[in-house]
């Protein structure tokens, strides 16, 4: 069966340093993979997006990789802040019907 | 902020009884979608509709019904709730064909006693 692991453990990092959340995934081709953040007690949102036939994909201090040939992606935070602090999702796509297959999330803790 | 709402946020209810939950938006998009999830855990699909008179279960097999009568409304009823449906469900909206992400609602949190 189709299968999604991210760091269950919680990721303290410092602030202003670079956060590193991994997402590897088995028995699954993805069209494409995307990343969420959510807040207690509150729905996901989207963040970025990257296709199959994409490597990396950048926007503003967020940067995400994806390595179909290891099912894997890794999503880097530059330069964190305490405002960072959050669980983030990995979720794999289908493009023929948008449904969503989602990782257990990573949680954030970025200190000051 | 995503234009999508539901109501309620928060329910306490006894066993029994009937709920229905309800999800709005106002992007115009034609696919929606109902997610269960408990504290620390993955989301998982229970529901979905491509469009107007088109629902199928999603993954997780849930007790729950639901419609899209409009495009715009797609509300999720639970019959005869029981302690076991006790999550948070959260409600989700995408445009079009292809990839897409995915909207979300802020939630229902469901407490069945």
């Amino acid at each position: 069966s189709q299968k999604i692991e991210q760091n269950s453990e919680a990721l303290n990092i410092q602030e202003g340093k670079t956060a590193t959340l991994t997402c590897n995934y088995t028995n699954y081709s993805p069209a494409y993979l995307q990343w969420y953040r959510q807040d207690p007690g509150r729905g996901p949102v989207f963040l970025l997006l990257i296709r199959e036939n994409e490597k990396e994909k950048r926007k503003e201090r967020l940067k995400v990789t994806f390595d179909t040939t290891l099912k894997q992606s890794l999503f880097h935070i530059t330069a964190s802040q305490p405002a960072d602090s959050a669980t983030y999702l990995c979720a794999l796509g289908n493009s023929n019907t948008g449904k969503l297959i989602f990782g257990q999330g990573t949680t954030l803790q970025v200190k000051p | 902020e995503a234009d999508i709402y539901q109501t309620p946020r928060y329910l306490v209810i006894g066993t029994g009884k009937k709920i229905t939950l309800e999800c709005s938006q106002t992007m115009g998009h034609d696919k929606m979608y109902w997610y269960q999830q408990d504290p620390g855990m993955e989301l998982h699909l229970i529901h979905y509709s491509y469009g107007v008179n088109s629902t199928e279960k999603g993954d997780l097999s849930s007790e729950s019904t639901v419609s899209r009568i409009r495009t715009e409304h797609f509300p999720l009823t639970l019959e005869s709730a029981r302690p076991s449906h006790t999550s948070q469900y959260l409600c989700a909206s995408s445009p079009g064909q292809g990839a897409h992400e995915q909207y979300f609602g802020p939630g229902t949190r469901l407490t069945v006693t």
